[in-house]
């Protein structure tokens, strides 16, 4: 079946470490692929997105995703976490199959300690 | 940065009444949209909307729903009678043309009592 799959739903990590958020999706052909961020109340924020050409797309707030397409996956990076990106973050595609929909995933909790 | 604005930011209704969720997506933007995401669940796509009609709607888009354009600026999303089951918080979005990204608003809070 076609879906977006985020296998962590809550990471814990010190502040400065790095930090990689793991995204599949399971679509035909590849798919526009995103990620956004959720803090406590708020909206959603577009963090970076990918449609085509280089593979290692730079984002927002020092986030950046690499899109493996052998491995259907676009993982979220950053090398060093700040207490401030503690959030919710979602990986989202639009499948193309004549659809301009979001597909969402589950969603991983990030917190941040000290 | 322009922003997608969505009001109220928090909606309580009795169960059976009708609610309309306020918003103003990117002045340029063309396409509009609308998500859900019930506590603890993930995003939902709800409906589609471009030059004045539906593009695509989710099955959870039912005839109690309806969506409207009524002027060049608002986007509103009417569930005619509301259910417990409604209750989520309700998302925004739009852009502004293909190969774009979709910006989201900040979000309506519905809770149905």
């Amino acid at each position: 079946a076609q879906s977006v799959t985020q296998p962590d739903i809550h990471i814990t990590v010190s502040e400065g470490a790095s930090l990689e958020l793991r995204c599949n999706y399971s679509y035909g052909a590849t798919p526009y692929l995103f990620w956004y961020v959720q803090s406590p109340g708020q909206g959603l924020q577009l963090l970076l997105k990918y449609f085509s050409g280089d593979t290692l797309v730079q984002g927002i707030k020092g986030f950046e995703a690499e899109f493996k397409r052998s491995q259907s996956s676009f993982n979220l990076r950053k090398p060093s976490v700040h207490w401030s990106d503690a959030a919710e973050y979602f990986c989202a595609v639009v499948p193309l199959d004549n659809t301009d929909k979001l597909i969402f995933g589950t969603g991983t909790r990030l917190q941040v300690f000290p | 940065e322009p922003e997608v604005t969505q009001t109220p930011s928090h909606q309580v209704t009795q169960m059976g009444q009708e609610v309309i969720l306020r918003c103003v997506p990117i002045s340029n933007h063309l396409y509009f949209y609308w998500y859900r995401q019930i506590l603890g669940q993930k995003v939902e796509f709800l409906v589609s909307f471009y030059n004045n009609e539906i593009s695509e709607k989710s099955e959870i888009f039912d005839d109690q729903f309806s969506v409207e354009r009524p002027d060049g600026s608002n986007f509103t999303l009417k569930i005619r009678s509301t259910k417990l089951e409604d209750s989520a918080m309700y998302f925004c979005a739009s852009r502004e043309g293909r190969s774009q990204p979709q910006h989201f608003g900040d979000g309506t809070r519905l809770s149905i009592l």
